[in-house]
């Protein structure tokens, strides 16, 4: 059983939905909890970065931690075409000494 | 303002031959990654680096080679490319406390 899962989608919504994705993992070491948005044919690139439990907002985007049941969100509000990408979701122990984990990602399409 | 750059970013090898990947980071971070990307099999760790002059393995390194013999660059090698290699690279970077800045990638294919 892999470390962190995700679920692959596809998902697709439209637009000026809001947009639920999820992450569970196992190891309750892991203290940070990273968002990226990855775009056809490109690296992916952090769209959000948290430590242990709670929210961050920015913009349209929220991250939510719960690490008591080992599960990180992305809530994307007013979802627009330009967010069509592949989201992965990554964590990492107490600093970046080391590595982060990533889930396998899942792929949104947001229709006009 | 450069990040992370990769080359080369399209590459065809033959079975047996050998390659270098580049990555060069102009942002001053200490740790560097390197990663593959299949479809339905995720990002996974190749090697990594956490400093200049160290190295440590990854989640799949086997059949590569890695250096960073200065803070900025991290060199992936393949000695032998195989079929099973065919995939797209990506390189990282990052500071102690921040997340991951990748690079565009590089597309290798080994027929």
């Amino acid at each position: 059983q892999k470390e962190v899962e995700q679920d692959p989608g596809p998902l697709s919504v439209p637009e000026g939905a809001i947009v639920s994705l999820n992450c569970t993992y196992s190891n309750s070491a892991f203290q940070y909890f990273m968002w990226y948005r990855q775009y056809s044919r490109k690296g992916p690139e952090l769209l959000m970065y948290t430590y242990s439990s709670g929210n961050k907002e920015d913009g349209r985007f929220t991250a939510q931690v719960d690490k008591s049941s080992k599960y990180i969100s992305l809530f994307i509000r007013d979802s627009q075409p330009s967010d069509s990408a592949t989201y992965l979701c990554a964590m990492s122990l107490n600093t970046n000494a080391g590595k982060s984990t990533f889930g396998d990602g899942t792929t949104l399409t947001v229709k006009p | 303002n450069a990040g992370v750059t990769q080359t080369p970013k399209f590459r065809v090898l033959k079975t047996g031959q050998s390659m270098t990947l580049l990555c060069a980071q102009d942002m001053n971070h200490e740790y560097m990654y390197w990663y593959r990307q299949d479809p339905g099999m995720g990002l996974r760790l190749i090697h990594y680096s956490v400093g200049e002059g160290t190295t440590a393995k990854g989640e799949v390194p086997d059949g590569y080679n890695v250096s960073r013999l200065k803070k900025q660059n991290f060199l992936l090698g393949l000695e032998s490319a195989a079929p099973s290699q065919t995939s797209v690279y990506f390189c990282a970077s990052s500071s102690a406390y921040y997340g991951y800045t990748f690079g565009s990638g590089t597309r290798l294919t080994v027929v």
